[in-house]
């Protein structure tokens, strides 16, 4: 069974770096195929997608935060953290990391987390 | 970047009526080379995650209820719920995963008329 869970500061404020953590049990990131995406939501929003890591280290951004944005894997620790610098409230969101289907070329995210809320204000 | 647009953007159905939900984007989503729609559709309940429920455009996924269905190919998709069930009103997505920025459609409310 997979599960992931995510995990980070509830209330940043305006220019602070977000760290979250994707915990996750049930595959493995050293396997060829497999991948973690990220995901938000602010409040009553659609999602949007912000990046993937895959098995082999690639990375993949959503272009308009590219620039703010980092992923990283400990693949022995089963922990994806992703890193968004430059926080503003317009970032308040729920936050969620998802299993990416475990097949190379095919990036549908079929298991999610609950996801973490994070709030920006001074 | 690929554009996904819905429509409606809410829908309300009587209990075992049906629901159609129409996807469209900005190009097409098709590819050639293995004659693959790279298009899936989420749905989120209120409170919760996002669920895949169909991938492929058509495929659906594992536990999902044969009342749900997903139609259409390159630019233009349907997510069609033949009977509706109270367990259902949720927000419809569309999303496209056929160029890297995986772009999300805005949402369809479901609910229960």
């Amino acid at each position: 069974q997979i599960t992931l869970k995510e995990s980070g500061p509830t209330l940043l404020k305006p220019t602070q770096t977000l760290t979250l953590a994707c915990s996750f049990s049930g595959f493995s990131l050293g396997t060829s195929g497999a991948g973690v995406g990220w995901i938000r939501q602010p409040p009553g929003r659609a999602l949007e997608w912000l990046a993937f890591i895959y098995w082999d280290d690639e990375k993949r951004y959503s272009p308009s935060l590219k620039s703010r944005l980092t992923v990283t894997k400990d693949t022995s620790k089963n922990q994806v953290v992703l890193t968004m610098t430059n926080m503003d409230p317009v970032d308040t969101a729920t936050y969620y990391c998802a299993h990416k289907v475990g097949l190379r070329g095919v990036n549908y995210m079929d298991v999610w987390g609950k996801g973490t809320t994070v709030t920006v204000s001074s | 970047d690929i554009v996904m647009t819905q429509s409606p953007d809410s829908l309300a159905v009587s209990l075992g009526e049906r629901a159609t939900i129409n996807c469209k984007s900005s190009q097409s989503v098709l590819y050639t080379s293995n004659n693959k729609n790279y298009l899936g559709w989420y749905q989120q309940k209120p409170g919760q995650p996002p669920k895949l429920l169909i991938s492929w455009a058509s495929t659906r996924e594992s536990g999902v209820p044969d009342r749900f269905s997903g139609s259409g190919s390159g630019t233009d998709f349907t997510l069609t719920i033949s009977s509706l069930q109270a367990e259902d009103v949720a927000v419809y997505y569309c999303q496209q995963c056929y160029d890297r920025t995986y772009t999300f459609g805005q949402g369809t409310r479901l609910e229960i008329k």
